[in-house]
């Protein structure tokens, strides 16, 4: 079985700080890796995905994660947070075994103070 | 705009009746996912089609729910008899898989949210 356990349920940085979103996930296959971004009223965006290439994945709007098989953690940076980035981030797993067993974190709530 | 679009964006019902929701996915993708998502919480899968074919229902699909896509195309998904923990946003997601297997990155409508009164 696989699942996603997304540490913070909100996080909130100010203006020009980094921003850092945990996420570990368990699974009995090698796992795809994906990230959403959610704002109010819009549908789920892809952020960046890890699918077994490069460690280090870099996603759009200046965000980056770093998978690491040793401590089963993906998490999200971005070294300057921008006021537009507020929103909610999922964590996502998806098994080598199984394309459509997409399971998804609970999310976490990014706010971004001026 | 080319993307996943998703219609109504909201509905509200009364308990016991029935509602539809409709999905467009991205043109030239032939896999369409259909998920729930209540108050805080991520998206659970529900069902996912390869072109016309439904090929995969999670149990959290009770039998008053079904989903069709006809042609390959759009999708709906149909709630009969609503229950109020049916208030949720359901969406839709569309990929292009391919013969060898590669599920492809899911692309998301924006959703409709249901309001079981």
């Amino acid at each position: 079985a696989q699942s996603v356990t997304q540490l913070d349920s909100h996080v909130s940085v100010s203006e020009g700080t980094p921003v850092l979103l945990r996420c570990n996930y368990s699974s009995s296959y090698s796992p795809s890796l994906f990230w959403y971004v959610q704002h109010p009223n819009k549908g789920l965006q892809l952020l960046l995905k890890y699918t077994s290439a490069a460690t280090l994945v870099k996603g759009i709007n200046g965000f980056e994660a770093e998978f690491k098989k040793s401590e089963t953690s993906f998490h999200l940076t971005k070294p300057s947070a921008h006021m537009s980035d507020a929103a909610e981030y999922f964590c996502v797993v998806i098994p080598r075994n199984n394309n459509n067993d997409m399971r998804f974190g609970a999310g976490t709530r990014l706010t971004v103070k001026p | 705009d080319t993307g996943v679009s998703q219609n109504p964006r909201h509905k509200i019902t009364k308990r016991g009746q029935n509602v539809t929701f409709r999905c467009d996915p991205i043109s030239e993708h032939n896999r369409l996912y259909w998920y729930r998502q209540t108050l805080g919480q991520g998206p659970e899968f529900l069902t996912y089609f390869q072109n016309e074919a439904q090929l995969e229902k999670s149990r959290l699909l009770s039998d008053r729910f079904s989903a069709e896509r006809p042609k390959g195309s759009f999708s709906t998904l149909e709630i009969q008899r609503t229950e109020q923990g049916d208030s949720a946003m359901y969406l839709c997601a569309s990929s292009l898989g391919t013969s060898g297997g590669s599920f492809g990155t899911q692309y998301f409508g924006p959703g409709t949210r249901l309001l079981v009164l």
